[in-house]
């Protein structure tokens, strides 16, 4: 079935560097995948998406990059800022439907 | 223009007791979903609705129930809480049922005792 998951529960990181959040996935017939940034007491916020005809994806300090090969994605922040630290969950969209299925999480940490 | 609103923010409530929880959508969208977010744990698919019915369920018992009104807000409902409901319950709403993007409210954080 499907499945997401994290390799780290916590990164921490000084601020200005770049950070990687990793996820893998298990399902290979995955086509859509989302990042969500969910700070203290906030619900979860749609950072950035990639589907899997891409390899890349790039916003405004935000890149997704998908391996389908070894089924794993990840999330770079560049220039990491305080403001940045919060948890960050991928997730994939359950077959014909809006609804979600998340990771476990990572908790990202910068420090000044 | 107001985002998904969830009400109450915070709730304490003891075992064996019922629980209703409140999810107005954004204007326009008429898909709300519900999901249970475990302190440490990523939100798990409780329920989703459209147009008024329930279009999918994930692994909940039968405890949890839910509707959506024609104004498409929602509620979720929850019998004979245990310790183990403790948790935040998140509301989404989206435009259609199918492949679109979800906005998530601030969620009602429930601490059953």
């Amino acid at each position: 079935g499907e499945s997401v998951g994290l390799h780290l529960p916590t990164l921490s990181v000084q601020e200005g560097d770049n950070s990687i959040i990793n996820c893998a996935y298990s399902n290979s017939a995955s086509d859509y995948f989302i990042w969500y940034k969910q700070e203290s007491g906030k619900g979860p916020q749609f950072i950035i998406d990639i589907r899997s005809n891409m390899d890349k994806r790039q916003g405004q300090r935000v890149t997704v990059l998908l391996n389908k090969t070894v089924k794993h994605l990840s999330l770079q922040i560049a220039a990491t800022q305080p403001g940045d630290s919060a948890v960050y969950f991928c997730a994939e969209p359950r077959k014909g439907y809006s609804t979600l299925t998340f990771g476990k999480g990572t908790m990202l940490l910068v420090s000044p | 223009d107001a985002g998904v609103t969830q009400s109450p923010t915070h709730l304490i409530k003891t075992r064996g007791q019922h629980v209703t929880l409140r999810c107005s959508p954004i204007s326009g969208h008429k898909s709300v979903s519900w999901y249970q977010q475990v302190l440490g744990q990523g939100p798990q698919f409780i329920f989703q609705y459209y147009e008024k019915e329930e279009r999918g369920r994930g692994n909940f018992p039968d405890r949890f129930s839910a509707r959506q009104f024609p104004n498409y807000s929602s509620e979720l409902n929850v019998n004979a809480l245990l310790l183990g409901d403790s948790a935040l319950y998140l509301c989404a709403s989206s435009f259609g049922q199918v492949n679109t993007e979800a906005f998530f409210g601030q969620g009602t954080r429930l601490t059953v005792v």
